[in-house]
């Protein structure tokens, strides 16, 4: 099936803005993961799910984000009250278990590009 | 905690030659480790990956790597460069416990093809 989708691709908010970055995982991929890529630098986890629960948290750098997947597909990253340090690309991956076979690759998307002037 | 050292932020091979790429590795346990490809403006592309199998792990685009763990090694390699290799590279790993899937990426090497 498809890949992994994001949406916006590009994102261009003025500093103290909200904005809400969007996930569509492969179809029927239990775990999903988001990260931070700045620019020049290494992808940086942020959060984890498996279906609908966040399992790990630990990389989100402030309580200004927010990340959600209520339904166990579609999750959705938010950043509240932006800031200039949160520009970056944010990565979208997810991953599969198939009965009880795991899956150890993470499939990414092409990303969204945050510019927060 | 787990960390991977790239060493080399960018390198540059002639076309034909051979590319290596530079990973070590950091962990208490054997991990789980992984080479991505980034090309502009894309996201991240699975290359090749290490789970504990066969040590000489091969890849797409005739991409292998070896593990090592004498030396905590996990290099890149392929025999002859093509133009379309030109990207940015990066290591990962993981742990290898159920729940503790986060990958950890070193800070990537771009390659460079000199016709």
């Amino acid at each position: 099936g498809a890949g992994v989708s994001q949406s916006p691709r590009y994102k261009v908010a003025k500093r103290g803005q909200d904005v809400a970055l969007r996930c569509d995982p492969i179809s029927g991929h239990v775990s999903l993961f988001w990260y931070q890529q700045a620019l020049g630098q290494g992808p940086e986890f942020l959060t984890y799910f498996q279906n609908e629960a966040q399992l790990d948290k630990s990389g989100l750098p402030s309580d200004r984000f927010f990340a959600e997947r209520p339904e166990g597909s579609v999750s959705t990253l938010k950043i509240q009250r932006t800031q200039q340090e949160d520009s970056a690309v944010y990565l979208c991956a997810s991953s599969s278990l198939r009965g009880g076979r795991r899956s150890y690759e993470q499939y990414f998307g092409p990303g969204t590009r945050l510019t927060v002037t | 905690a787990q960390s991977v050292t790239q060493l080399g932020s960018h390198v540059s091979v002639s076309e034909g030659a051979l590319v290596l790429l530079r990973c070590n590795y950091s962990s208490s346990v054997p991990p789980y480790l992984f080479w991505y490809v980034q090309y502009p403006n894309q996201g991240l592309q699975l290359l090749l990956k290490y789970t504990s199998a066969a040590t000489l792990v091969k890849g797409i685009n005739g991409f292998e790597a070896e593990f090592k763990k004498s030396e905590t090694s996990f290099h890149l390699t392929k025999p002859s460069a093509h133009m379309s290799d030109a990207a940015e590279y990066f290591c990962a790993v993981r742990a290898t416990n159920f729940g503790n899937e986060k990958l950890t990426f070193g800070t990537g090497t771009r390659l460079t093809i000199i016709p």
